[in-house]
């Protein structure tokens, strides 16, 4: 069975331009989560949604961060404009039902120059 | 907001020595969840605990919850290469609404052959 999908893998860009960080949750997961994890912060939860719906977005770091869940099979993180303290392994997860295990991507590794 | 500790945040323990991570959480908690995620990877579930005092083994894994469900730990017994790691502790609150699970930083653990 396909896990969670994430891509890119790896992303390496100059401040200023924008990121976009895709998810496809596993199929039949309602709830769909984006975390940011650093060294120094560990792994931070940015926005979850449940039945494609942003349920709690207090995570987000600032305006530059948006997210969007257009379908129950696709979501997206952009980031606009991106800084150097954006460097972070970004994972996304889901679950059937909020609250439930999470299964996580592989993540995207942003480096941000 | 909830807040979820866990110490140590480091252990480097001999091969065949035992290992325990605790988990203390600032409110009630409805469930807890323990993650590992190996260098480089991606953080997967373990198992999840809901009652109150339940114990919970997984060949050499052992986990708590205790009896207030505000704490849980982790128990390895004779560490092998393999469990090197960071373990994560995830709770999720016991009040009405909330969905989300809160990670601690995590405990990484370091097997000497």
């Amino acid at each position: 069975d396909a896990g969670v999908i994430q891509s890119p893998r790896h992303e390496v860009t100059e401040m200023g331009q924008e990121v976009t960080l895709r998810c496809k949750p596993i199929s039949g997961h309602n709830s769909l989560f984006w975390y940011r994890q650093t060294m120094m912060r560990g792994l931070e939860l940015l926005i979850y949604f449940n039945n494609n719906v942003p349920i709690d977005d207090s995570g987000m770091p600032e305006d530059r961060f948006s997210a969007k869940m257009p379908n129950a099979s696709f979501s997206t993180l952009k980031i606009q404009p991106s800084e150097p303290r954006d460097s972070a392994v970004y994972f996304c997860a889901s679950s059937f039902g909020q609250g439930q295990p999470q299964h996580f991507g592989d993540g995207t590794r942003l480096s941000i120059l | 907001g909830q807040q979820v500790m866990q110490i140590p945040q480091y252990q480097h323990v001999q091969e065949g020595e035992d290992f325990t991570t605790y988990c203390n959480s600032s409110t009630t908690l409805s469930n807890i969840q323990w993650y590992k995620q190996r260098p480089g990877g991606h953080p997967v579930f373990l198992i999840q605990l809901v009652k109150s005092g339940e114990v919970k083994k997984q060949k050499r894994l052992t986990f708590q919850f205790g009896e207030a469900k505000k704490n849980s730990s982790l128990h390895i017994t004779a560490t092998q290469t393999t469990d090197v790691g960071t373990y994560f502790c995830a709770g999720r609150d016991s009040g009405a609404g909330s969905y989300q699970l809160t990670f601690g930083k995590g405990t990484k653990l370091s097997v000497i052959p």
